[in-house]
């Protein structure tokens, strides 16, 4: 079955530290992959995305990701977290043959310390 | 362009009632999908419209329909609610339903009493 996981479900750093989200998904072809961010009472907003092509892909606000197929994942990163990036943040996968899905993982609440 | 918007933002209903959500997508975009998201149980998809046309459909029970207009807008129906119902309901757009990008609404907060 297809599956996203994303293993952390809180996940704390302190500003100016880095950042790396993890992202896991089972699919039997490449899917299409994005990474999300939620403000509280908020819709989703698209950080990055990746369909094919060069496998680190850079997004807004200063993440990145990066795809590796031998490993079925996609986790996103950040150099130095600032604290307006405490959100939470989903992975989704979207499919590639039949009946196009979008399949959302868990969510990964980031908390950010000054 | 303007963004996917969502009316009401915010419901307060009652056991019982019905309630309808509406959610009006990026100017081009043909593909609506719905997603209710519980603390419990996550984003979870209900439905997707493409050309007026429900294409894909999730697990939920018969109480949630939903439709799409010509105009590529859409609403969502939730009849008989109950306290579970209670959730952020999202709605996203994307140019085609086959492939590509959804674009999220800022949703409408639903809770029942």
């Amino acid at each position: 079955a297809q599956s996203v996981t994303q293993p952390d479900i809180h996940i704390t750093v302190s500003e100016g530290a880095s950042l790396e989200l993890r992202c896991n998904y089972s699919y039997g072809a490449t899917p299409y992959l994005f990474w999300y961010v939620q403000s509280p009472g908020q819709g989703l907003q698209l950080l990055l995305k990746y369909f094919s092509g060069d496998t680190l892909v850079q997004g807004i606000k200063g993440f990145e990701a990066e795809f590796k197929r031998s490993q079925s994942s996609f986790n996103l990163r950040k150099p130095s977290v600032h604290w307006s990036d405490a959100a939470e943040y989903f992975c989704a996968v979207g499919t590639t043959s039949g009946t196009y899905k979008y399949i959302f993982g868990t969510g990964t609440r980031l908390k950010v310390l000054a | 362009k303007a963004g996917v918007t969502q009316t009401p933002r915010y419901l307060i209903k009652t056991r019982g009632q019905q309630v309808t959500l509406s959610c009006s997508p990026i100017s081009g975009h043909r593909s609506v999908s719905w997603y209710q998201q519980t603390p419990g149980q996550g984003l979870q998809f209900l439905f997707e419209y493409f050309s007026e046309t429900q294409r894909n459909k999730g697990n939920f029970p018969g109480r949630f329909s939903g439709r799409q207009f010509s105009n590529s807008r859409s609403e969502m129906n939730v009849s008989t609610l109950e306290l579970g119902d209670s959730a952020l309901y999202l709605c996203a757009s994307s140019v085609e339903a086959s492939q590509g990008t959804q674009y999220f609404g800022p949703g409408t907060r639903l809770t029942v009493l």
